[in-house]
């Protein structure tokens, strides 16, 4: 149980273009997801929260409107990188927390696989 | 398939005493592992790292062991805090086909450090 899953695993696009990735929790309604960026050889950066039917709350840092993330269900959370380029390229990875209540730690998060995003 | 493993969802120790914290893996071809510390609510946060060409990294309290034989490592903290208490994750570094990178996580074990 508990699993993650990102859509699609690896993206290509052209600089000026927009990327939409998805994360969807399987087996389990999510009440909360984690949209993370990673570096090579680096730890994770949070990028937001977001919070199902509700806005996302982004770190500092982070532009709300370059990367347009969206809750609306219980189990998809949307990433949208907007006009995208070259320094947008990198690995994204979403986790998900579970209901109250329900089968799994509600503190702990299930990660997604990750998108690699290149733009070209 | 699983390729990075935290077999203990939970962990009780008392305050003052080790923490080992245990993950293994199937893929030989991960070159680097990480270890995360996760508060309620809040993203994990980066702890402690080590390559795959060395057997221990050190940093303070915490130190990482990686035994490749085994594809087992594992993570000390000593002496436990009660501060500690979180839930820690596992997570290996690849390189894909691509030459790009991408981290496994497992699925975590909650430490918990009673005082």
């Amino acid at each position: 149980g508990a699993v993650v899953s990102q859509h699609p695993s690896w993206v290509i696009c052209k600089s000026g273009t927009s990327v939409k990735i998805e994360c969807r929790s399987l087996d389990f309604q999510a009440t909360t997801m984690f949209w993370y960026r990673q570096f090579p050889k680096q730890s994770l950066m949070l990028m937001a929260t977001s919070n199902e039917g509700s806005k996302a709350t982004y770190e500092q840092g982070v532009e709300k409107d370059k990367f347009l993330i969206n809750h609306a269900s219980l189990t998809l959370s949307t990433l949208t990188v907007t006009s995208a380029h070259p320094e947008d390229s990198s690995f994204y990875i979403c986790s998900a927390g579970g209901l109250a209540g329900g089968p799994f730690l509600i503190d702990t998060q299930y990660f997604g696989p990750g998108t690699r995003l290149t733009v070209l | 398939d699983q390729q990075v493993k935290q077999n203990s969802p939970s962990l009780s120790v008392q305050e003052g005493r080790i923490s080992i914290l245990n993950c293994d893996y199937t893929n030989s071809m991960f070159d680097y592992f990480l270890w995360y510390k996760k508060y309620p609510a809040e993203g994990p946060t980066f702890l402690i790292s080590i390559s795959s060409i060395k057997d221990k990294n050190e940093d303070g309290r915490f130190t990482v062991f990686l035994n490749k034989s085994a594809k087992h490592l594992s993570l000390h903290i000593v002496p436990s805090q009660p501060g500690d208490s979180a839930v820690y994750f596992c997570a290996a570094s690849l390189i894909t086909q691509g030459g790009s990178e991408k981290l496994v996580f497992g699925k975590g074990t909650k430490l918990t450090v009673n005082p």
